[in-house]
């Protein structure tokens, strides 16, 4: 049972374009996390996000966590070539250390 | 400041072989954690240690998947007897009152 969805699954844009990558559960996690993991690398901690509603700047990265804290999304504007990678989300439950991982959204930035 | 270091980096073994896993957590991260990334699947905690104490090993897949925490700097996950199935990339992540930072994964292979 997939509990976190990420979609789409696979992005391709051109440089300078915006995009939203979303991360959707019918359940209610504690925080959740994003990642960036690229090709022959472990997954890179970008911001945890605690509060419904909560909005998180890192750059040209938005971060926001629902209201329910069910569900997440992540923008970039004016995306560049480096930031192409994996993007995992990630929801903890109940303050555990459990961590549930999305499938993931691939993400190709074209020159 | 080093992060999590997990050797090897690659790893290629037929079938029915014993296959071991090494990871040295960040100094002072009192969490460890053994994760499995495949395609089909994505990202599966295997098995968490705090303070050196397996807490949850809910996620290994069968018996003949152990691990070990001798002590705070060292973990090793082993695979007896390796089966293809087991052909994946396996990460070690450590953390302590964050999310974890993960290492940069041993690719598996089991021909």
């Amino acid at each position: 049972t997939q509990l976190l969805e990420q979609s789409p699954q696979f992005l391709s844009i051109q440089e300078g374009e915006n995009l939203t990558v979303y991360c959707n559960s019918s359940s209610v996690f504690s925080s959740l996390q994003w990642y960036r993991q690229e090709p022959g690398e472990g997954p890179v901690l970008l911001v945890t996000v605690v509060t419904g509603g909560e909005v998180k700047k890192l750059k040209r990265l938005t971060f926001q966590f629902g209201d329910a804290r069910k569900d997440s999304s992540l923008h970039i504007t004016a995306a560049q070539p480096g930031d192409t990678g994996l993007y995992l989300c990630a929801g903890e439950k109940d303050s555990s250390y459990k961590l549930i991982f999305g499938s993931g959204t691939r993400l190709l930035v074209r020159p | 400041d080093a992060g999590v270091i997990q050797s090897p980096r690659h790893e290629v073994t037929e079938m029915g072989q014993e296959v071991t896993l090494r990871c040295k957590p960040i100094s002072g991260h009192n969490s460890l954690f053994w994760y499995r990334q495949t395609m089909m699947r994505g990202l599966e905690l295997l098995i968490y240690f705090n303070n050196n104490v397996p807490i949850d090993d809910s996620g290994m897949p069968e018996d003949r998947f152990s691990a070990k925490m001798p002590n705070a700097s060292f973990s090793t996950l082993k695979i007896q007897p390796s089966e293809p199935r087991d052909s994946a990339v396996y990460f070690c992540a450590s953390s302590y009152l964050a999310g974890p930072s993960f290492g940069p994964g041993t690719r598996l292979t089991v021909t």
